[in-house]
């Protein structure tokens, strides 16, 4: 079973709406976890930390279930500019090394 | 704004040869990070270095990778006889407590 699980998407969704990326961890040791935004060859940039007692941040919202082991980020009313691959990451280990899942695509469209 | 530098940008290398990726993490942070890209495919974690030692590698991380610190600044990681399977971005990254931020990448080209 991989570390960390997402869908891979692609989500296309029109600009305005309200999408939902959804993530799976397998290490219930995992310490801490983000949400990364990663533009086409680009390096991942942190969009957010993510807590058990949610964390917003304008249009984004990130949650941590840690009973379910399931991570969630919600982005309300999209924007062209939000086209990008959302990564998942856990945190594990005294090194704290920072475990990616495979990503989910989002195209928002016009 | 504090950021991770990595140089080059770009490397093309003949299979076999020796590469160096240079990397300047954020000034006050403490622990640093080599992982790879291959095209289409997830970040993969290399090696953690903390207190001037590997903290954690992975299995990609074999005989043939070596990472350096070694003037308080730099960041090093060499591949002593590239495959060309080791053409990917390699990016670094550096973190002071919680938060980890990436540089822009080296995208390395084996031949």
């Amino acid at each position: 079973r991989k570390e960390v699980e997402q869908d891979p998407g692609p989500f296309n969704v029109p600009e305005g709406a309200t999408v939902a990326f959804n993530c799976t961890y397998s290490n219930s040791a995992s310490q801490s976890f983000f949400w990364y935004r990663q533009d086409c060859r680009k390096e991942p940039k942190l969009l957010m930390s993510v807590y058990s007692s949610g964390n917003e941040d304008g249009r984004f919202t990130a949650q941590l279930n840690r009973a379910s082991q399931y991570i969630s980020l919600l982005i309300r009313d999209s924007k062209l500019s939000d086209s990008a691959t959302y990564l998942c990451v856990g945190v594990t280990g005294t090194a704290s090394k920072l475990t990616f899942g495979t990503g989910t695509r989002l195209q928002v469209t016009l | 704004e504090p950021e991770v530098t990595q140089t080059p940008s770009h490397q093309v290398t003949q299979m076999g040869q020796e590469v160096i990726l240079r990397c300047v993490p954020i000034s006050n942070h403490l622990y640093f990070y080599w992982y790879r890209q291959i095209l289409g495919q997830k970040v993969e974690f290399l090696v953690s270095f903390y207190n001037n030692e590997i903290s954690e590698k992975s299995e990609i991380f074999d005989d043939q990778f070596s990472v350096e610190r070694p003037d308080g600044s730099n960041f090093t990681l060499k591949i002593r006889s590239t495959k060309l399977e080791d053409s990917a971005m390699y990016f670094c990254a550096s973190k002071r407590q919680v938060e980890a931020f990436f540089g822009q990448g080296t995208r390395l080209t084996v031949v």
